[in-house]
């Protein structure tokens, strides 16, 4: 079984510019989140998809990050305008379940792409 | 607001001892998850722990969860240099569950031959 892909693996970008991530789950799974890695620090969710509606966006800063997802499988984040401290690692994460009814809720990782903003 | 903090952070151990990471959350939820990461690599799925009182072992890690004590532990036992990573307990902040994880601070683990 495939699992999470994400592109590109590493991106570099001047501050005040734009970039965008891409994000393909593993096949069948209903869930996709994105979160964002600090060097030294846990991950933090930024975003949670359920198909293509959002179930949890509390976390992201939107008036530079925007996502979808779409015909809820593929998803892009996007960040405009970059900031020094969006220099980290986003990370997509796809699960068949939430955890809800007993599901386990399991959530299945990706490689990341390791954003550098000079 | 949701916080989870572990401990130690840090932790350098020889092969063949045992240790106890401790995993310790501030508000109600019976849901919590254990990840490992090695450097540069992503986050694997090790425990997933649904209940008071459970516990799940998968070699010579062991981990358990006291939803009352609001505490996880994640146990090594004869601890071998395959274990060395990075190891983050999360919680989900939803107490019946929706996968709303909040990470904690992570162990980073080395193990001396």
């Amino acid at each position: 079984e495939a699992g999470v892909a994400q592109s590109p693996r590493y991106k570099i970008i001047e501050k005040r510019q734009s970039v965008a991530f891409w994000c393909n789950p593993i096949s069948g799974h209903a869930t996709l989140y994105w979160y964002q890695q600090i060097l030294g620090q846990g991950p933090k969710l930024l975003i949670q998809f359920q198909n293509n509606g959002v179930v949890d966006d509390s976390q992201l800063p939107k008036d530079r990050f925007s996502a979808e997802r779409l015909k809820g499988v593929d998803s892009t984040l996007k960040i405009q305008p970059a900031k020094l401290e969006d220099s980290a690692v986003y990370l997509c994460a796809s699960s068949l379940d939430r955890g809800l009814a007993g599901g386990r809720g399991t959530q299945y990782f990706g490689p990341g792409t390791r954003l550098l903003v000079l | 607001e949701l916080k989870v903090e572990q401990n130690p952070l840090f932790l350098s151990m020889q092969e063949g001892k045992n240790y106890t990471i401790y995993c310790n959350y501030s508000t109600t939820s019976d849901r919590l998850y254990w990840y490992r990461q090695d450097p540069g690599k992503s986050l694997e799925s090790l425990f997933v722990l649904l209940s008071n009182g459970a516990v799940k072992q998968e070699g010579r890690l062991m981990a358990s969860l006291d939803t009352k004590a609001r505490l996880s532990t994640l146990h090594i036992t004869a601890a071998v240099h395959d274990l060395s990573a990075t190891y983050f307990c999360a919680v989900d902040k939803v107490p019946q569950g929706a996968q709303k994880l909040v990470f904690g601070q992570g162990t980073r683990l080395t193990i001396n031959p």
